[in-house]
This record gives C-alpha cells, structure tokens and sequence, in this order.
C-alpha cells in the first residue's frame, strides 16, 4: 500500500547551517511522484521541490535539494544555509499514478523546523 | 488571478447537521483533492477527482460525500455520520501527474 513516513516531528537548527528532513516512501508502483511542500503558521501550502521516478538527477531548486535514493525508497529534503523564515512545517508528499482516472497524492504527517538565531 | 477559492474561511456546524465546503478553481486543471489537517498533523486524503462527474475515495471518506458536476468546481459535504469533523480541510488542484498541487487558503470547520 502507498505510504509516507517522515520521522521526525520537530527539527532545531541554527540559523545559517544546512538541514536535511528525512522521507521514506513505499509503492509498488514503478511510476510515482515525489513533493515537497512548506507550511507556515499561516497555514498555506507552499510547494518547494518535485522529483519523478525516473529522473536521473537530483531536483534542486534554489537553497532547495532533494536527497532521491530510490533503492532506499528516500526523498530527503536539504534546505543550505537556513532562514528565520523557513521555519515552519515541512510534509513530503507522493503522487502514485494508479488505475482510475485520478492519481491518488499523498502526505507524510511532517516535520515541524525551527531556526534558531 | 487564477487560484483556487474555498468558502467559507470559518464554518460551525450544529449536532446532526450537514454542511458543505466550496472549492471553486479558475485553473483549468483536471484534478481536484480534498484533504484534511488536524492541528499538528499532516494532511489525509478525502476524496480526490480527475475528470467530471468521476470520483474516488481517498483514505477517509468516510462521513463525507463530493460531487463533481463541473471541471472549476468540487464542493465538500460533511455529513452527520462524521462525528468528529472538526479539523482545517484543504482544496488543491493539480494540472498533471508532475506538476505541483495548487491549494486553497482552506476552510476551517467547528462543532458548535
């Protein structure tokens, strides 16, 4: 069954040091997408970073990276040289391409980040 | 601008009540989610659609119902079998299978 597991519930960091919050992922199928999403105390959305099954290389974007090893089924999320203003919650999520009509996207339950100045 | 628009932004809901969650899109994309968020929490799919008139359950539907009659709108029904419906429920929609998710600003729905 498709599943997400972000184990890390909360994350400190200093601000100005690199973080990595860890994904890990389980689909049977061959084809999927994996996303990265923010979530200020605001409570909007904010997408980051996408990665697909078969791409070659590791999505970056920005300050952004994504850490995809695919035998490990892990999407890990890097964010360099950390702001005050990315504290907030982080999910990964995945987008299976199933048989309807509709890909079936799920979410990990998050990792709260906070920087510390 | 195009973006999605959920109403209302509030909303209680009285014992044995059923109340509906608009999610009006200007997008053009085909598929449409919704999700709820429970305070901490991540986001679990409801229901979620690609085409009108075709729906699916997610992994809690139960309790809620959707309907699909045309492409820019998806409305969320919480019905009176959900008995703990209080939670923050999200809109999104999406163009195709890698592109990111669009959400709305979100609904946020109390027991009175």
């Amino acid at each position: 069954a498709q599943k997400i597991t972000q184990t890390q519930p909360g994350m400190f960091v200093q601000e100005k040091e690199a973080v990595t919050l860890d994904c890990t992922y389980d689909t049977s199928d061959p084809s999927y997408g994996l996303f990265w999403y923010k979530q200020p105390s605001s409570g909007e959305m904010i997408f980051l970073i996408y990665q697909g099954s078969y791409d070659q290389q590791n999505a970056t974007e920005g300050r952004y990276s994504l850490n995809f090893q695919k035998a490990r089924k892990s999407a890990n999320l890097v964010i360099s040289a950390s702001q005050l203003g990315d504290s907030a919650m982080y999910f990964c999520a995945m987008r299976e391409r199933g048989y309807s009509s509709a890909s079936k996207i799920i979410f990990g339950s998050g990792t709260r980040l906070s920087i510390r100045p | 601008d195009g973006g999605i628009t959920q109403s209302p932004k509030y909303l209680f809901r009285k014992e044995g009540q059923n109340v509906t969650l608009s999610c009006e899109q200007n997008l053009n994309h085909d598929a449409m989610y919704w999700y709820r968020q429970d305070p901490g929490q991540g986001l679990r799919l409801i229901y979620y659609s690609q085409i009108v008139n075709d729906f699916q359950k997610g992994d809690i539907a139960e309790g809620y119902s959707v309907s699909r009659e045309k492409k820019e709108s998806f409305p969320l029904t919480v019905t009176s079998a959900q008995k703990n419906p209080t939670a923050f429920y999200l809109c999104a929609a999406t163009r195709g299978s890698n592109q990111p998710q669009h959400f709305g600003d979100g609904t946020r729905l109390s027991i009175l």
